[in-house]
């Protein structure tokens, strides 16, 4: 059964790079038939796709994080990882990892993780 | 530009039909084939209901089904049951110069 698990700090302080690391495990999956991806929920609100990369490291940002935002794969160590520079409190959010079910960056997410909440508090 | 437009909440009672509706533009729902539907219990992984507008992934019931018309996409929920209370949001791509995928705001859906 593959399993996605999140990583990282639950605490970043304003102003600072949020670093959070996705590890998959579990029965062996072609990567290159997936995009790995990152979704983020502030508490209350809706869910926002953040982003996805490719095995080659190709990446796709939605538009309004696209300046702050970076993902990378590693492929030899089943991680892909998610940075978020200079944040702030509305980065405040429960963080998903999540594969797609294609190998199209905007397939549909059908594996997930648990999630990881992140607050930026000083 | 704005998330995709769902119902806030909807309700039903048990073996009740109910339908939820997710509303965007021709740069995203109405011009492509790419909408997707996700259940998210409370503390549980979020869970892929619908892929490519109506498509069940394997072990997804077939009381969820799935359809667009226009810039509308719609997800069904036949034979109501318990466990079927949970958010559900749809999600989209979205063309521009600089495409990506689009969430809906999510509706919380409750069985009386």
């Amino acid at each position: 059964q593959l399993q996605l698990q999140e990583s990282g700090p639950g605490l970043v302080k304003p102003s600072e790079t949020l670093s959070l690391t996705c590890t998959v495990s579990g029965v062996s999956t072609s990567v290159s038939s997936h995009c790995w991806g990152w979704v983020r929920q502030p508490p209350g609100k809706a869910l926002e796709w953040i982003g996805t990369v490719y095995e080659s490291g190709s990446t796709y940002y939605t538009p309004s994080l696209r300046s702050r935002v970076s993902i990378s794969v590693d492929i030899p160590k089943k991680q892909f990882s998610l940075r978020l520079s200079s944040v702030t409190a509305a980065d405040t959010a429960r963080y998903f990892c999540a594969r797609t079910n294609g190998g199209t960056y905007y397939d549909a997410f059908d594996m997930w993780g648990l999630g990881t909440m992140v607050t930026v508090s000083s | 530009q704005p998330a995709l437009t769902q119902p806030a909440s909807v309700s039903g009672s048990p073996g009740q039909s109910i339908t939820i509706s997710c509303t965007g533009t021709g740069s995203d729902v109405g011009g492509y084939n790419f909408v997707s539907w996700y259940q998210l219990h409370p503390g549980k992984v979020p869970k892929l209901m619908i892929h490519d507008v109506s498509h069940r992934p394997a072990g997804v019931s077939n009381r969820f089904s799935a359809s667009k018309s226009g810039n509308t996409a719609s997800l069904t929920i036949s034979g109501l049951q318990a466990e079927d209370e949970a958010d559900y949001y749809c999600a989209s791509y979205r063309s521009g110069d600089y495409p990506h995928v689009v969430f809906g705001g999510g509706t919380k859906l409750t069985v009386l």
